[in-house]
């Protein structure tokens, strides 16, 4: 069966650090992925979506970016956090019809 | 770039039966119904999708009106593990989701 694996639960990071979002999936092949966000109270995002190894589309440019180094794998990173990456992100997955989600990982920035 | 409108908010008493609401008028042929809910600090999660017959799961029933521009999620008997928010989207195989704001379901005691 298919997992979506998602890190860390939770982080409180300082503004203008670097950060570094990991998400993996197990048990299909060639999936595409999706980076979301959601703000505090608000609905959900399309940050980046990737359908191949190396392939990132961004929806909306912004102080962060995504990349793909494996088919299952994908990471969104910043180089400087602003106060306003504050948010709940969520990465999913799909091949055909239908989304998974991961658990979700909130991000505090202090 | 939402496609779908839904009220903000709806109320149900527990296992009475919800009708959530979900109005797409600018669907197109090939685009999928899907409905998600997401609880406080999780991913969303699927309930149902369908293209033009009803459908039915175990989690709940899908109308979808017979010109396609609308469509009901029906739960059966609402819990109060139901209450959570709920996301009509419209999608293509293979295209991305976009959400909108959703209902936010309140179940009753």
């Amino acid at each position: 069966s298919q997992t979506i694996h998602q890190w860390p639960a939770t982080l409180v990071q300082p503004v203008g650090s670097p950060l570094s979002l990991e998400c993996t999936v197990e048990g299909t092949s060639n999936p595409n992925l999706y980076w979301y966000r959601q703000a505090a109270g608000r609905g959900l995002q399309l940050l980046f979506y990737s359908v191949g190894i190396g392939q990132i589309s961004s929806e909306v440019p912004q102080n962060l970016s995504a990349s793909r180094p494996q088919d299952r794998q994908f990471i969104l990173s910043s180089k400087k956090l602003l106060l306003s990456d504050s948010g709940f992100y969520l990465c999913a997955w799909s091949r055909r019809v239908g989304y998974t989600f991961g658990s979700g990982t909130r991000l505090t920035v202090v | 770039d939402a496609k779908t409108t839904q009220p903000n908010s709806m109320e149900s008493n527990e296992e009475e039966p919800v009708h959530l609401p979900c109005n797409h008028s600018t669907i197109s042929g090939t685009d999928y119904i899907h409905w998600y809910r997401q609880l406080p600090s999780q991913g969303p999660e699927y309930v149902i999708h369908g293209l033009t017959s009803n459908v039915n799961n175990r989690m709940a029933s899908l109308a979808i009106a017979e010109d396609r521009k609308s469509s009901t999620l029906i739960l059966h008997r609402a819990t109060l593990r139901d209450a959570a928010v709920y996301y009509c989207i419209l999608s293509n195989t293979g295209n991305q989701f976009y959400f909108g704001t959703g209902t936010s379901l309140t179940v009753i005691p």
